[in-house]
């Protein structure tokens, strides 16, 4: 079974450019969850949708972060314009469920972010 | 914002020995998850706890969800060298958003053969 997919793996860019990031999650799964990890703040919820909707993006850090899900097998997170303090790795994770008592995630590999 | 509290935040022991860590907050919560990563991949599930005082086994690995429903604990028994990683505790709060998994710092974990 394939898991969730994630693209690019790395990705080097400048200060100020814009950033794609995208995730395929498991199919069937109806939850969608985007994490940023560093050192520093270690593993972080920035959003999540259900169903292709944004329930919760009080983690999104500032209006340069957006994330939209066109469809059921489709996310994107883009970040414009990227800052160095962005630089890190980003984790796209699904969820079978969405009930009370089920709430197992799992992840993609991430794109490691870097900023210059 | 909410914490757990993860330890130890590293571990160095010898092949074969048994390990504990564990999670604990001043709050409840409603699911307790263990995750491995592995350097440069994402973090896999290892067990899923939902109800107070369970305990669930995944081969080796052992895992509880404390009475208070405030605290967590994992076991790997016997421990090998591919049991090198960091482990994360997450939970649910209760009364929270059930998509909001609160994840702790980790515990790295170095197994000497």
């Amino acid at each position: 079974d394939a898991g969730v997919i994630q693209s690019p793996r790395h990705e080097v860019t400048e200060m100020g450019q814009e950033v794609t990031l995208r995730c395929k999650p498991i199919s069937g799964h109806n939850s969608l969850f985007w994490y940023r990890q560093t050192m520093m703040r270690g593993l972080e919820l920035l959003i999540y949708f259900n169903n292709n909707v944004p329930i919760d993006d009080s983690g999104m850090p500032e209006d340069r972060f957006s994330a939209k899900m066109p469809n059921a097998s489709f996310s994107t997170l883009k970040i414009q314009p990227s800052e160095p303090r962005d630089s890190a790795v980003y984790f796209c994770a699904s969820s079978p469920d969405y009930d009370p008592g089920y709430n197992e995630q799992f992840f993609g590999p991430g794109t490691r972010l870097t900023v210059l | 914002g909410q914490q757990l509290n993860q330890s130890p935040q590293s571990m160095f022991i010898q092949e074969g020995e048994d390990v504990s860590m564990n999670c604990t907050s001043s709050s409840i919560f409603n699911t307790w998850l263990w995750y491995k990563q592995d350097p440069g991949e994402g973090p896999v599930l290892l067990i899923a706890l939902y109800k107070a005082g369970e305990l669930t086994s995944n081969g080796r690995l052992t895992a509880q969800f404390g009475i208070t429903r405030k605290d967590s604990f994992l076991n790997i028994s016997a421990s090998i060298p591919s049991d090198v990683g960091i482990y994360f505790c997450a939970g649910i709060l209760y009364g929270g958003s059930q998509g909001n998994l609160i994840f702790g710092k980790g515990t790295k974990l170095s197994v000497k053969p």
